[in-house]
């Protein structure tokens, strides 16, 4: 089984700082790699596909990156609407695990 | 406009048993994988289970393995997880995703809002 891990668990930032979640795969997964945001009562929303692919309608501050077995969300220049938690999602095979999840916080 | 709406949540015994749907509507139904995934209150999201548009292949977590069934009617387009021998760890909003694609990269690109399972005696 494909297993994710994300760091930080949690985090704390500021309005207008550049926030970095790594998502950590235990196996090779090319670029099979989703974020999905989700905010407190709500269902996730996707925001990145295939590593780095920006869904339509998601702010080009959100961009990823990586490959093989280590991926990056960027959040450059963060707003008021995205203090949520992001999760990571493979998608290289049916068993769509994600990471636990990462929630950034206001500072 | 896409819609999935999910009902059958409620209060289950241990051992018991409940069935979910998730009730589609605003594209072709029967063309796309369904899954379903869950998140225990103040945790994070768990995948559950996907199944194919033609039902052929069914996928589930080692978590639920044996005891949920995830099936398709595509005359009603509706989707289904029964959910056999609940343990308290199954209680969770249980959400449906369609299984879609973004630039033909396989993504959950809509979600339901949810329905809320609790396993309790």
């Amino acid at each position: 089984d494909i297993e994710l891990t994300q760091s930080p668990s949690s985090l704390s930032a500021s309005v207008g700082e550049r926030v970095t979640i790594t998502c950590r795969s235990s196996q090779t997964i090319s670029t099979y790699l989703n974020w999905y945001q989700q905010k407190p009562g709500k269902a996730p929303k996707l925001l990145i596909y295939a590593s780095r692919g920006l869904q339509s309608g998601v702010p080009r501050r959100f961009s990823g990156s990586g490959s093989g077995t280590d991926f990056t969300l960027t959040i450059s220049g963060l707003q008021p609407e995205d203090f949520a938690t992001y999760y990571c999602q493979q998608s290289y095979n049916p068993y769509r695990a994600f990471g636990q999840g990462t929630k950034v916080e206001i500072k | 406009e896409e819609q999935l709406l999910e009902s059958g949540g409620g209060l289950v015994q241990p051992g018991g048993s409940l069935r979910l749907s998730c009730a589609a509507s605003g594209f072709l139904f029967g063309n796309n994988a369904m899954s379903w995934v869950r998140q225990a209150p103040g945790k994070g999201l768990e995948w559950v289970s996907t199944i194919t548009g033609s039902a052929d292949q069914k996928y589930y977590a080692d978590s639920v393995e044996g005891r949920f069934t995830i099936s398709r009617d595509n005359s009603r387009n509706t989707l289904y997880l029964q959910i056999n021998s609940p343990r308290a760890e199954d209680t969770a909003v249980y959400y449906c995703a369609k299984d879609g694609y973004s630039s033909g990269w396989p993504v959950f690109d809509f979600w339901g809002q949810g329905t809320l399972v609790t396993v309790s005696s």
